[in-house]
This record gives C-alpha cells, sequence and structure tokens, in this order.
C-alpha cells in the first residue's frame, strides 16, 4: 500500500485542457514538495507547500496544500506539450521526523498538441 | 557544474557482481539521500548522510547494499553480489538543510540506471 496514494496514475489530454492531480495520504506531512520527471531524467523540484492550506502558482500550475497538511493538488490550467511528463508528490513525514521524502507512485501526464 | 551528478549514467552487470554508483552533489550540500526508483513508480528511500554521517539507512534492501560518504562531500553507493531484482534506477538527491530544519528540499542528479542480467 502507497503511503501517498496519486490519482489519476495515466492522463492523456489535448493542448489547452485543465487538469487536476491529487495527492492523498491518511498521514501528516510536515511539507510535501511536487516534482516533474521526465524519461532519464531525475525529478525536478517544481514547488514546496509547508502551511496548511497553502497554495502556490507558478504560471499556469497551482498548487494547494490540504487544511489537515494530508493532501495535496496539482491543477495545470491551459496545458501544453511541454508538460508532458510524470508528475511526483513526496512529502516529509511529520510523525517519525525521518528527512526522506516519501513518494506518492506518480501521474503520468501526456499533453496531445 | 551546478547541479547533481551521477556516474555512470547506464551500469549492466552480471548477476553476482559487485557494482560501485557514484553521486556529486551540489558544492555546500549538507545533506545527502539515495533513492531507488522502479519501473513505472516513484523514487523509494535507501539511506541519508549529514555530512559524513549516515543517519538513516532504514531503507537498504538487503545487507548486500552499502553507502559511504568519507569526507562529506561525494558519496558512492555499493551494491554486492547483484541480483536481477536490484535492477532499477539509482537516485542520488543533495539539500543544504540540516536535520535540524523544518524542511528539505532535495535536489535530484540524472540517476544511475543499473541493469542485472
Amino acid at each position: 500500500t502507497q503511503l501517498l496514494e496519486q490519482s489519476p496514475q495515466f492522463l492523456s489530454i489535448q493542448e489547452g485542457e485543465n487538469l487536476t492531480v491529487y495527492c492523498n495520504s491518511s498521514s501528516v506531512f510536515s511539507s510535501l514538495q511536487w516534482y516533474r520527471q521526465e524519461p532519464g531524467e531525475g525529478p525536478v523540484l517544481l514547488v514546496t507547500v509547508v502551511t496548511g492550506g497553502e497554495v502556490k502558482k507558478l504560471k499556469r500550475l497551482t498548487f494547494q496544500f490540504g487544511d489537515a497538511r494530508k493532501d495535496s493538488s496539482l491543477h495545470i490550467t491551459a496545458a501544453q506539450p511541454g508538460d508532458t511528463g510524470l508528475y511526483l508528490c513526496a512529502g516529509e513525514r511529520r510523525d517519525t521526523g525521518r528527512r526522506a521524502l516519501t513518494f506518492g507512485s506518480g501521474t503520468r501526464l501526456q499533453v496531445q498538441p | 557544474g551546478a547541479g547533481v551528478s551521477q556516474s555512470p549514467r547506464y551500469k549492466v552487470a552480471k548477476r553476482g557482481q559487485d557494482v560501485a554508483l557514484r553521486c556529486d552533489p551540489i558544492s555546500g550540500h549538507v545533506s545527502l539521500f539515495w533513492y531507488q526508483q522502479a519501473l513505472g513508480q516513484g523514487p523509494e528511500f535507501l539511506t541519508y548522510f549529514q555530512n559524513e554521517a549516515q543517519l538513516d539507512k532504514s531503507g537498504l534492501p538487503s545487507d548486500r547494499f552499502f553507502a559511504e560518504r568519507p569526507e562529506g562531500s561525494v558519496s558512492t553507493l555499493k551494491i554486492q553480489r547483484t541480483q536481477q531484482e536490484d535492477s532499477a534506477v539509482y537516485l542520488c538527491a543533495s539539500s543544504w538543510r540540516t536535520s535540524g530544519s523544518s524542511y528539505n528540499e532535495q535536489f535530484f542528479g540524472p540517476g544511475t540506471r543499473l541493469t542485472v542480467l
């Protein structure tokens, strides 16, 4: 069982559409990070959210951290082919105090031109 | 370079061989992490260093896996007597934050893809 559940696992959409990716857990996280990974490369950090209810915007990407710090969402407006990739959420668990990140299994996004 | 670098990028080993994977973190970064990423999955934690001290090795799957960071900079992940289930991408990440920080942002290298035949 994955500690961080991401949905959907796969998403294929047309350029210009909007989409939302969800990251859910029963555990509380000190912080949560979103990464994008392309084939053959390591994950690239997009954003870190640390406060419950926090909303951050990065151009067409909007990230939200749940009030209880157990879940997060990523919303992309007017998706472009360059948004194609594997989106990963990752968090530091509050209960263990470990520095390691716990990752979700990822959402693979394909944006068709 | 400015980012985390890893070498080799690709490694093919015969079952039973030993391999060594290298990570050069971002200069000045105190913390270093190793993760294992199976095909189609998110990375899974292996081990964590703060400077030269290995503070957490709870994710190492067996005693065949060993990691070191003797001078608090470059790190090596060694896998002895490789098995087919060791085939994966091994990712290294570094962070400037220490264990006392409220959160840490980790910056990843490109990974080493290990294939065990």
